[in-house]
């Protein structure tokens, strides 16, 4: 089944250390986005890329970082310079299209990061 | 900067009630209107709206877009306890800017 898949699903790590969260998706779209959820603030988008080996910053990109070397991969690390990275980090895909062009986004299932 | 408001923020009903939820938004370059429904984890589609004044229906939920006044309304009408649920909108241009969701919670 085509879709999107976020690893891992919860992770624990101590203040000061970079983290690196999973995306891959099957669905051969071109546009792919991070997005951070806390609670009573909606989807706040990180990152996101619109083409291979292109990516833009969101609205809130500081103390992240991305790559997309591949057209299904958009890992999303969060560095230690993130100052309050205990979230909700969920990740998704779209393929634009000329009325719409952001698409309609797929998600995927999400990674809960705490940090201790 | 582009906003995206919904309102209420929470709302409680009992089962069979009817609900409306509302987006405003402030989008530059504005192409359309989605809303989604997260129960759990990953927000599924219910709707993207484009033109103004078109309803859009799926069983008991439906929406509109008025964009002259910037304004769409989410109504699921003889609600279940099912449609227990986070609701969120997003305006769309170059990105979806999101808004803070409705949490609505349905009860017996």
């Amino acid at each position: 089944d085509g879709g999107i898949t976020q690893s891992p699903k919860y992770l624990f790590r101590k203040e000061g250390q970079n983290v690196t969260l999973s995306c891959e998706q099957n669905l051969n779209h071109d546009a792919m986005y991070w997005y951070r959820q806390d609670p009573g603030q909606g989807l706040r988008l990180i990152y996101y890329s619109q083409i291979v080996n292109d990516f833009q910053k969101g609205d809130i990109a500081e103390g992240y970082s991305v790559s997309r070397e591949k057209k299904e991969s958009f890992p999303l690390t969060v560095t230690s310079a993130q100052k309050n990275p205990t979230a909700f980090y969920l990740c998704a895909s779209s393929q634009p299209g000329l009325a719409t062009p952001t698409g309609e986004l797929f998600f995927g299932e999400g990674s809960r990061l705490t940090v201790l | 900067e582009d906003k995206v408001v919904q309102s209420p923020l929470s709302l409680v009903v009992h089962e069979g009630d009817t609900v409306t939820l509302n987006c405003s938004y402030e989008v530059t370059n504005f192409r359309s209107l989605l809303w989604y429904k997260q129960e759990k984890k990953a927000p599924t589609f219910l709707f993207m709206l484009t033109s103004s004044g078109i309803e859009k229906k799926s069983g008991r939920l439906s929406s509109i877009l008025d964009k002259k006044e910037l304004f769409s309304i989410l109504n699921i009408t003889a609600t279940q306890t099912g449609d227990s649920a986070i609701y969120l909108c997003a305006g769309t241009a170059s990105k979806l800017t999101f808004g803070t969701g409705t949490r609505l919670q349905v009860t017996l």
